[in-house]
């Protein structure tokens, strides 16, 4: 099974700016998911784009799906400390296959 | 709902011995899901069941680990005998048939010394 990768591996910027992540992948997907994982926690689910969307936003969460480049981005708007987390693209596959994780991004938001 | 519980939130061990993970997934959710998280190889997939039943459990790296669930709301993920190379932090995670993602647990952070 593929695993999505992230762009970066970490992030770091100020409070009030825009973090941008990336996510790349190899075959054809049913869905992307967007999870973030605080310190010592588990995974939570943010959002989720079908493969016949090109673009979502859930607050101050944008992304976008791009199938041709099969890659995936991550806006977050006007960044927060507590926005501070690693974040994580999975890939769901035709079928129930489980989700794939990648290994995620780092996110530092400085105040 | 409580969401996925997990117990003990942290386990150290002395290699050699048996070392047992508990998981209460979320009431009404089909599917429940253990992965593995370690910083170097990011989170695998470990097993996943369906309504009770092993569906694929290719992800389990050893003989030396198991995993049962005996009804809805309980699964055991089992290591014996524990090694150093096993601590990492599991994950267990449970959704349901047409839902848009997982719920996770918070997770047990097992240490094997």
């Amino acid at each position: 099974s593929q695993q999505g990768e992230e762009d970066p591996q970490a992030l770091s910027i100020q409070e009030g700016e825009n973090a941008t992540m990336n996510c790349s992948y190899k075959t054809s997907i049913n869905n992307l998911q967007w999870y973030r994982q605080n310190s010592g926690r588990g995974l939570v689910h943010l959002i989720l784009i079908r493969s016949n969307e090109r673009e979502k936003h859930s607050g101050r969460l944008r992304v976008t799906l791009d199938t041709s480049k099969k890659s995936s981005s991550l806006l977050i708007t006007a960044s927060r400390a507590a926005d501070t987390a690693s974040y994580f693209c999975a890939i769901l596959n035709s079928g129930n296959t489980p989700l794939v994780f990648g290994k995620g991004t780092r996110l530092s938001v400085i105040a | 709902d409580a969401g996925v519980i997990q117990s003990p939130r942290h386990e150290v061990t002395e290699m050699g011995q048996e070392v047992t993970l508990r998981c209460k997934p979320i009431s009404g959710h089909d599917y429940l899901f253990w992965y593995r998280q370690t910083m170097m190889r990011g989170l695998e997939l470990l097993i996943y069941f369906n309504n009770n039943v092993p569906i694929d459990d290719s992800g389990m790296p050893e003989d030396r680990f198991s995993a049962k669930m005996p009804n809805a709301s309980f699964s055991t993920l089992k290591i014996q005998p524990s090694e150093p190379r096993d601590s990492a932090v599991y994950f267990c995670a449970s959704s349901r048939t047409g839902a848009l993602g997982y719920t996770f647990g918070s997770g047990t952070r097992l240490t094997v010394v």
